[in-house]
């Protein structure tokens, strides 16, 4: 059963341009979750799907950033027109049901996107 | 809000001795879950140990093991009898909870060296 899959590894944008981040989930995992994690600092909390339902964006910056789980394929997050400030690894973790208490959450290795 | 704080920048310890890793965090919950995550060079975020509050044993993980104090919120880590692979950066985080959407609440982490 393969990990959780974050392609790429890593990614360069210049300002202005447009990065989209891939997440499968692990087999059989239905909830994913976005985290952003700037240098020297821990996660940040991005935003929470399920399948085709966005669960909670209350991490995600209003504009430019999106985020999509459809029912085929793999997670994306998308970020349009991208800053300096933008650079940072980006992960995702799934799960296979809600309730990370109780069952735990795997984490992607990330995607390290670096605007320049 | 709940915060999670790791006073701890770095820590060192020598190859088979023990080390303490701090954390404290807030909240007003009674009932929620805590975690230790290891991050090594590889960016994989690894879970070390969970601790659910409502339980007053401490949770072990064989080498790993936590000193949860709830009166004083603090869930400090012990590793015992360290290793070269336990090296990495250690994050403290806790599970929010909250209108039908769950949440990793993130320290700053701890970056602790093991000298052999």
């Amino acid at each position: 059963n393969a990990g959780v899959m974050q392609n790429p590894r890593h990614l360069v944008r210049r300002r202005g341009q447009e990065a989209r981040l891939r997440c499968s989930p692990m087999k059989g995992h239905s909830h994913v979750y976005w985290y952003r994690q700037l240098p020297e600092e821990g996660l940040k909390f991005m935003v929470y799907l399920q399948k085709e339902n966005i669960i909670d964006e209350s991490g995600m910056p209003k504009e430019r950033f999106s985020a999509e789980f459809p029912k085929e394929g793999p997670s994306i997050l998308r970020i349009q027109q991208v800053v300096r400030g933008d650079s940072a690894a980006y992960f995702c973790a799934s799960s296979p049901q809600g309730g990370q208490g109780r069952t735990e959450a795997f984490f992607g290795q990330g995607t390290r996107l670096t605007v320049v | 809000a709940q915060t999670v704080t790791q006073s701890q920048p770095e820590m060192s310890v020598q190859e088979a001795e023990t080390v303490t890793l701090s954390c404290t965090y807030d909240t007003s919950e009674s009932d929620y879950y805590l975690f230790w995550y290891k991050q090594p060079p590889s960016r994989q975020m690894i879970l070390v140990i969970r601790q659910e509050a409502y339980k007053q044993q401490n949770a072990t993980e064989n080498r790993f093991s936590v000193n949860f104090q709830k009166a004083a919120k603090s869930f400090s880590l012990k590793i015992s009898d360290s290793q070269l692979g336990d090296a990495a950066m250690y994050f403290c985080a806790y599970l929010v909870e909250e209108g039908g959407s769950e949440k990793l609440v993130f320290g700053k982490g701890t970056k602790l060296t093991v000298n052999p």
